[in-house]
């Protein structure tokens, strides 16, 4: 149980260009779905922290007209990287927090490889 | 700034060896402690977790990690890798203040290679 799961796997898009990215928990419901940024060789960064039926807090420094984040159901969000650019190139990867299973256990999806040319 | 260190970057080491790779945090207060796995071109998965309670955590194929409070630590060991263990090695943190309440805080991760 608890399978996330990611759409595309990978994206190649031209500058300027917007991408979507879904994120999607199959076995469960969850109010609460998270964005993260990943660059090779490093962590995992938290972009936005998505919410069923409300709208992305964003962390510090991410830009919410550029990162537009969609949480239409409990087993759906949305990444949308709008006017992308080379240097948005990254691996996205979302997770999703169980609703029942109490407030800390997230289960993370594949990843979505992003490469802006 | 407040902050998740793992120690290593990178570990090579043979099959049968003991592992052990180092996490400390700087948050105060209480806080919920995970190590996440992932394998080459695979997703994130949990190890293991503690929220509280034995702070020696036994998780999945073997590993356990032992909360010392007062070292803010929560290191990772197993007594003897696989081949099968070569991955990247995340601990992260939950802090449960407000504003961070339900917030992966992550390292920022160790390579381990385990060599035939």
């Amino acid at each position: 149980g608890a399978v996330v799961s990611q759409h595309p796997s990978r994206v190649i898009c031209k500058s300027g260009t917007s991408v979507k990215i879904e994120c999607r928990s199959l076995d469960f419901q969850a109010t609460t779905m998270f964005w993260y940024r990943q660059f090779p060789k490093q962590s995992l960064m938290l972009m936005a922290t998505s919410n069923e039926g409300s709208k992305a807090t964003y962390e510090q420094g991410v830009e919410k007209d550029k990162f537009l984040i969609n949480h239409a159901s409990l087993t759906l969000s949305t990444l949308t990287v709008t006017s992308a650019h080379p240097e948005d190139s990254s691996f996205y990867i979302c997770s999703a927090r169980v609703l029942a299973g109490g407030p800390y256990e997230q289960y993370f999806g594949p990843g979505t490889r992003l490469t802006v040319t | 700034a407040q902050s998740v260190s793992q120690h290593n970057h990178h570990v090579i080491l043979s099959e049968a060896a003991s592992l052990e790779l180092g996490c400390n945090y700087s948050y105060g207060g209480t806080v919920n402690l995970f190590w996440y796995v992932q394998y080459p071109g695979q997703h994130l998965q949990l190890l293991l977790k503690y929220f509280s309670g034995d702070p020696l955590v036994k998780g999945i194929k073997g590993f356990e990690a032992e909360f010392i409070k007062s070292k803010f630590s929560f290191n990772l060991r197993k007594p003897s890798v696989q081949w099968s263990d070569t991955a990247e090695y995340f601990c992260a943190v939950i802090p449960m203040t407000t504003d961070s309440w339900g917030k992966l805080q992550f390292g920022a991760g160790t390579q381990v290679v385990v060599t035939p």
